[in-house]
């Protein structure tokens, strides 16, 4: 079966230090992967995403991710983490079926950034 | 650029009613989204329109939930009647096609139903 794992609900960090938000996914096709931030009452706000070619890949807000195909992850990772960075982080994969794209999201992952 | 704008962005509603959102895409853009965020977890697709067809209604609860795309632009999602499970976040979002990997979220619609 298809599905995206978020394992951490929620993930404390202090200031300026570095974070990993972990994702895992299982599918037996190819996939597009993807991460959303939201901001307490907003909308989903695109990160970052792996369509093809290096597997690392660079977001918005020195976020970066990088595709690892053997452990189906694409785990989030900043080296320095600001107060602003507090949101909640969603990991959202496309499961490559040949039909319509359709986003399937993680549970998220709540950051907390404290000083 | 404008964004996908969406209104009421705050509604509460007593179980048994009806309520009705509105979503307007990216000018240009061709397919639209209809998702539902419950809260603590991830949004789950409720309808996709390409146009002003749908393409996709599968986990619409189609008992109680309609949605529309009339003219090919702007959407409406209706809820009638509301059930307390109902409560939620329920967003919009577009692309260019149906083939466009990237989908852009407009600020969504938080409903409370009591």
């Amino acid at each position: 079966a298809q599905s995206v794992t978020q394992l951490d609900s929620q993930v404390p960090v202090f200031e300026e230090a570095p974070v990993e938000l972990r994702c895992n996914y299982s599918s037996s096709v190819s996939v597009y992967l993807f991460w959303y931030v939201q901001y307490p009452n907003q909308g989903l706000q695109l990160l970052l995403k792996y369509l093809s070619g290096s597997t690392l890949v660079k977001g918005i807000n020195g976020f970066e991710a990088e595709f690892n195909k053997s452990q189906t992850s694409f785990h989030l990772r900043k080296p320095s983490v600001h107060i602003s960075d507090t949101a909640e982080y969603f990991c959202a994969v496309i499961f490559n079926t040949g039909t319509a794209s359709k986003l399937t999201f993680g549970t998220g992952t709540r950051l907390q950034v404290t000083l | 650029e404008a964004g996908v704008a969406q209104s009421p962005r705050y509604k509460i509603i007593e179980k048994r009613q009806s309520v009705a959102f509105w979503c307007n895409p990216i000018s240009g853009h061709a397919t639209l989204y209809w998702y539902q965020q419950i809260l603590g977890q991830g949004p789950k697709l409720l309808i996709q329109f390409q146009n002003n067809g749908v393409v996709d209604d599968s986990q619409l609860p189609k008992d109680r939930f309609s949605a529309e795309r009339l003219k090919g632009v702007d959407s409406t999602l209706k809820i009638q009647p509301a059930k307390l499970e109902d409560s939620a976040v329920y967003l919009c979002a577009s692309t260019p096609s149906s083939v466009a990997l990237t989908q852009y979220f407009g600020p969504g619609t938080r409903l409370t139903v009591l």
